[in-house]
């Protein structure tokens, strides 16, 4: 099955400054990456996604990148705030099945 | 936007007893819906793919005997938390997909806080 590995653990920036995070996946057969933004206790949100005949996406201060041939990707922020401070999770999905392979979770921590 | 809804959000229940989460697709019909399980600290792991009008889809290690699972509807997956026991105890959430292609997003309940004493 679909194995996704998530660095780093944990992540702390000062604001305004940016914070990268990143992602490997096993499973070529992959072709679409979300990226979650967990608050405590609250659901996963989407925050952004990209699929596989895609190279980049940005949206705002946020972007994610894919590079297919050595199976990553990485979500970009910038500009930290300190209401960025979350969890957050990439996942591949595998296709055909529809269901998502989460990575372990990034500890994101905006200092003011 | 797409709104999946989960209830309860939290329960507590005595070890042995069964617990029954909901979880409804408010604006879009879904024939697959996901469970996962999180405990603190930690990834989503997927338990089982719920399917309308079919058998679930278990992940490994995943009891579906104690993790009854029934997707009657386009708009509601039920899952069944039977003879539960403290180990039992985890953050529950259901997901869906908006669309049936691959490539849809996953949108996600508020979860379900279990707490078996």
């Amino acid at each position: 099955g679909e194995n996704v590995e998530q660095h780093p653990s944990t992540l702390s920036v000062q604001e305004g400054d940016s914070a990268v995070i990143k992602c490997t996946y096993s499973d070529s057969a992959s072709n679409y990456f979300p990226w979650y933004k967990q608050e405590l206790g609250k659901r996963p949100q989407l925050i952004i996604d990209i699929r596989s005949n895609v190279g980049e996406k940005k949206d705002q201060r946020i972007a994610v990148t894919l590079n297919k041939t050595a199976k990553h990707f990485s979500l970009h922020i910038t500009e930290t705030q300190p209401e960025d401070s979350a969890v957050y999770f990439c996942a591949a999905r595998i296709t055909n099945a529809g269901k998502s392979t989460f990575g372990d979770g990034t500890t994101l921590t905006v200092k003011p | 936007g797409a709104v999946v809804s989960q209830h309860p959000s939290w329960v507590i229940c005595k070890s042995g007893t069964s617990v029954k989460i909901e979880c409804r697709s408010l604006d879009f019909q879904a024939t697959t819906m996901f469970w996962y399980r999180q405990f603190p600290k930690q990834s989503l792991m997927l338990m089982a793919t719920s399917n309308e009008g079919s058998k679930a889809t278990y992940e490994q290690g995943v009891e579906k005997d104690k993790f009854l699972i029934n997707h009657a509807s386009l708009t509601l997956s039920t899952l069944t938390v039977t003879s539960a026991h403290p180990e039992d105890s985890s953050f529950y959430i259901c997901s869906a997909a908006l669309g049936r292609g691959d490539n849809s997003p996953l949108h996600f309940g508020n979860g379900t806080r279990l707490t078996v004493t």
